[in-house]
């Protein structure tokens, strides 16, 4: 029974169009975060959330953006796709740190940009 | 060049064997985290270890934070273990996680 529902599980797209990746979490948890695995590529931080703000963003393109209707909800809106953006991305969640929490992860959306 | 550096790349065993996969932090860390991805992609929390020896069940993970370094021992391998294992590395003290990830250990248990 998954905590962490990414839909999505398969998605292609063709070059230049937009998707939107979704991902809600019941985990109960006040941080989000998105992650990307690109092929031969280690797993690459791109943006998390708190309490529905913006933390952090590793993301240099603009074309990417994160967007929360809801404290468990997290989607990834993404614009112009291009090839490059082809990769499995991921939407974790997490308590916001105060000991030993740990980051908790979906089953991840693979993007095909053809 | 990569901060996180894991090795070996892949390892294959026989049922039975034990493992013990290394990380090593090429900057100063406060915390890392080892995960386990399955072969179909969904990734597993493993240890949340800042420093010392942790233990569960067959896996132990030992941190040295000021030798910027991380182990992962498997004992006595199973077939289900098959599949990547990850280290990660976080440069925050608080707030939100923003791990950086090395590539990754694919281990193969052969029954």
């Amino acid at each position: 029974d998954p905590k962490i529902i990414q839909k999505p599980k398969y998605l292609v797209a063709v070059t230049g169009s937009e998707k939107i990746l979704i991902c809600e979490q019941y985990l109960g948890h006040n941080a989000m975060y998105w992650y990307r695995q690109s092929a031969k590529k280690p797993l690459e931080f791109m943006f998390s959330y708190s309490y529905q703000k913006l933390m952090d963003n590793q993301t240099a393109s603009s074309r990417f953006q994160p967007q929360s209707s809801k404290k468990n909800h997290l989607d990834l809106q993404i614009t112009a796709l291009k090839p490059d953006d082809s990769a499995t991305y991921f939407c974790a969640s997490s308590q916001e740190r105060e000991g030993n929490e740990r980051l908790f992860f979906g089953h991840g959306t693979k993007l095909s940009v053809l | 060049g990569q901060q996180v550096q894991q090795s070996p790349a892949s390892l294959v065993l026989q049922e039975g064997e034990n493992a013990e996969l290394q990380c090593n932090f090429s900057t100063s860390l406060n915390s890392m985290q080892w995960f386990y991805q399955r072969p179909g992609g969904s990734l597993v929390s493993l240890f949340y270890n800042p420093s010392g020896t942790k233990q569960s069940g067959r896996l132990t993970s030992t941190t040295v934070i000021k030798e910027r370094r991380s182990s992962l021992h498997i004992s006595s391998s199973q077939t289900t273990d098959s599949g990547t294992y990850l280290c990660a590395m976080d440069l925050a003290s608080s707030g939100s996680w923003q791990l950086i990830f090395g590539s990754g250990t694919q281990l193969t248990v052969m029954p």
